[in-house]
């Protein structure tokens, strides 16, 4: 399977704990995506990066979120102190280039946190 | 702010017939466009893309752009059940930007 990977595809937190959601890009894409989306809301972009760069990081909140993309190995979202509100699913898209590059979806990582 | 706007609906059309899901967006820069079907539960996928002013057919589906009245619409015809989902237009902003901004969406339902 070639397409966007992201795992695990449910995970269920304690308030307090951490999140670590993986995702790995279609093969031949250099360009991950995170997107956070509600209930019934749209899609709301996070960050966006590339092999060991954060390019853009202006939809991620300031504070408990991370995000990186190594050398090696997937594109990690990263939710310290989860709270209630984080509960979301959260999607990566992955694409070979910026600008007008479409981007494929990756299947979702569906948080709760209790 | 930069915004995608979309009629949340429910859009409701009977199989067989057009459905018409359009879109607005706020920055005149913007250079390419999308429409994604997003079916509950699932993740979004690409229906089509289009970055010059005009009509784009692909099978059932024709986008719409009007670079001047900031518009993209999405037109499905001879609609099938099997196409109700949520419809979501993303805009990518100018270029140098990074972001792909999506609307809301379109809530479609097509009843047998």
């Amino acid at each position: 399977n070639a397409g966007v990977m992201q795992n695990p595809r449910h995970l269920v937190r304690r308030r307090g704990q951490e999140a670590r959601l993986r995702c790995s890009p279609m093969k031949g894409h250099s360009h991950v995506y995170w997107y956070r989306q509600l209930p019934e809301e749209g899609l709301k972009f996070m960050v966006y990066l590339q092999k060991e760069n954060i390019i853009d990081e202006s939809g991620m909140p300031k504070e408990r979120f991370s995000a990186e993309f190594p050398k090696e190995g997937p594109s990690i979202l990263r939710i310290q102190q989860v709270v209630r509100g984080d509960s979301a699913a959260y999607f990566c898209a992955s694409s070979s280039s910026r600008g007008q590059e479409t981007q494929y979806f990756g299947p979702g990582t569906r948080l709760l946190v209790l | 702010q930069k915004e995608v706007e979309q009629n949340s609906g429910p859009l409701s059309v009977p199989e067989g017939a057009i459905a018409s899901l359009n879109c607005t967006y706020s920055d005149r820069g913007s250079q390419s466009f999308f429409w994604y079907r997003q079916y509950s539960g699932k993740s979004p996928e690409l229906i089509m893309s289009i970055y010059s002013n005009g009509d784009k057919e692909d099978g059932r589906f024709t986008a719409q752009l009007n670079k001047a009245s900031q518009y993209v619409s999405l037109l499905i015809r001879d609609s099938q059940p099997s196409d109700s989902a949520t419809y979501l237009c993303a805009v990518n902003e100018r270029t140098g930007g990074f972001k792909t901004i999506f609307g809301a969406g379109t809530r479609l339902f097509v009843k047998a």
